[in-house]
């Protein structure tokens, strides 16, 4: 049962335009979201994060969005550089069953120069 | 450099062998997490150790079964392997207890081919 959905495989965007990236989740006790990238032949690394109490959190060109209601939460990237092209995932956490992470099953994305 | 390391990188083995992969968790982390990546699918969870013990289970085959040893550091153990067991295992630490809210950090994976 895959509780965190990355529905969308890959996505081109040009250099210098915005890239969104989707995530969806079911189970609405995930308290912790967590967004990783990743490039080939290397392990994911750590992006950005956000608190289920948070709807919104920057780190330069990152910011993660949270939907509550919608359980959605989405990565918007500006502006996309050519070095961001990797494999992006969502995460999610179960704080109160011992910090469980719940991975989606990414999004290719390619920042066309 | 995460700070996780995993050994080996590559493995290439026949269908029905064992083998053992090995995680050294960054210095101070108590959880080790193991994730199976199957070719264009995302991260299994398989399995999560803290302080040495069993904290959650996830889609781990009976075949496989790990554990964390005193010094943090955590085996995989994937035993009757079958060609489809062929994938990139992952192991993450992290230092978190029940409910913090810290990220976990990767190793660089053992791809395990199964011929």
């Amino acid at each position: 049962d895959q509780q965190v959905k990355q529905n969308s495989p890959s996505l081109s965007v040009q250099e210098g335009r915005i890239s969104i990236l989707n995530c969806d989740y079911t189970n609405s006790m995930f308290d912790y979201f967590l967004w990783y990238k990743k490039y080939p032949a290397e392990g994911p690394t750590f992006l950005i994060s956000i608190s289920s109490i948070k709807d919104k959190n920057e780190d330069g060109r990152f910011t993660v969005f949270l939907n509550k209601s919608a359980k959605h939460l989405s990565l918007h990237i500006v502006p996309s550089q050519p070095g961001d092209s990797a494999v992006y995932f969502c995460a999610a956490k179960l704080g109160n069953t011992g910090n469980q992470f719940y991975f989606g099953t990414g999004t290719s994305l390619t920042v066309i120069p | 450099d995460s700070g996780v390391t995993q050994t080996p990188k590559h493995l290439i083995t026949a269908t029905g062998q064992r083998v053992t992969l090995r995680c050294s968790p960054r210095s101070g982390d108590l959880s080790v997490y193991w994730y199976q990546q199957s070719l264009d699918q995302g991260l299994q969870f398989l399995i999560q150790y803290y302080n040495g013990e069993e904290r959650a289970k996830g889609n781990i085959l009976e075949r496989f079964s790990a554990q964390q040893f005193p010094d943090l550091h955590s085996e995989l153990n994937l035993s009757s392997l079958e060609l489809g067991d062929s994938a990139l295992y992952f192991c993450a630490s992290s230092v978190a207890k029940t409910g913090d809210h810290t990220e976990a950090f990767f190793g660089q994976g053992t791809r395990l081919t199964v011929v």
